[in-house]
């Protein structure tokens, strides 16, 4: 069966620093990829998407940015947090496109403050 | 307009009670659909796919109208535990992306 981890589960960093989220898929292959954040009582905002590797799909214009070195691994970054980047960010996968259904898994999230 | 809507609630309601909610989406060419559950602080949980047929598990039964673009979820004799917020989503077709809707909070009271 399909395991999705993500670390850390908490994180409290200050304004101006770096952030390295990392999320990784067990019992699968070629999955595609996606990072979520989920403002306070707010839906979900798609941030990015990956249909591969080195394959980067960006939705929202901000100061993140994705990567997936290996097919299983999406990295979450920024160089420099700002207030507004705190939230809930969730991973999640689906199978890829040839390989039905199309339902999507997330992992447990990780809450970030920026204080 | 957006995407997806849904009514944010929330509900209250008495235990054992029925309750449904609607989800209403923009994009006629949008092909899968599906129900989460997502509890307080927590991930959202898939709670079932909503099939052209409509389908039923348990206590919960999905159902979708694709002249009219909404897709519904019913709850029956609602347990405490069912109190969550309930999320809609749904991706068109060859579509890489689920669209969210912001999600209807559920509380069932004894």
């Amino acid at each position: 069966s399909q395991t999705i981890h993500q670390w850390p589960a908490t994180l409290v960093q200050p304004v101006g620093s770096p952030l390295s989220l990392e999320c990784t898929v067990e019992g699968t292959s070629n999955p595609n990829l996606y990072w979520y954040r989920q403002a306070a009582g707010r839906g979900l905002q798609l941030l990015f998407y990956s249909v591969g590797i080195g394959q980067i799909s960006s939705e929202v214009p901000q100061n993140l940015s994705a990567s997936r070195p290996q097919d299983r691994q999406f990295i979450l970054s920024s160089k420099k947090l700002l207030l507004s980047d705190s939230g809930f960010y969730l991973c999640a996968w689906t199978p890829p496109r040839d390989r039905p259904p199309d339902e999507q898994y997330f992992g447990p999230g990780t809450r970030l403050t920026v204080t | 307009r957006k995407e997806v809507e849904q009514d944010p609630g929330p509900f209250n309601v008495p235990e054992g009670a029925t309750v449904a909610f609607n989800c209403t989406y923009s994009n006629s060419a949008s092909q899968s659909f599906f129900w989460y559950r997502q509890d307080c602080r927590k991930e959202p949980k898939l709670l079932m796919s909503v099939y052209s047929s409509g389908n039923e598990d348990g206590r919960f039964t999905a159902q979708l109208n694709r002249a009219s673009q909404y897709i519904s979820l019913l709850i029956r004799d609602s347990k405490l535990s069912d109190s969550a917020t309930y999320l809609c989503a749904v991706r068109n077709t060859g579509g890489f992306k689920t669209i969210f809707g912001a999600g209807t909070r559920l509380f069932v009271k004894a």
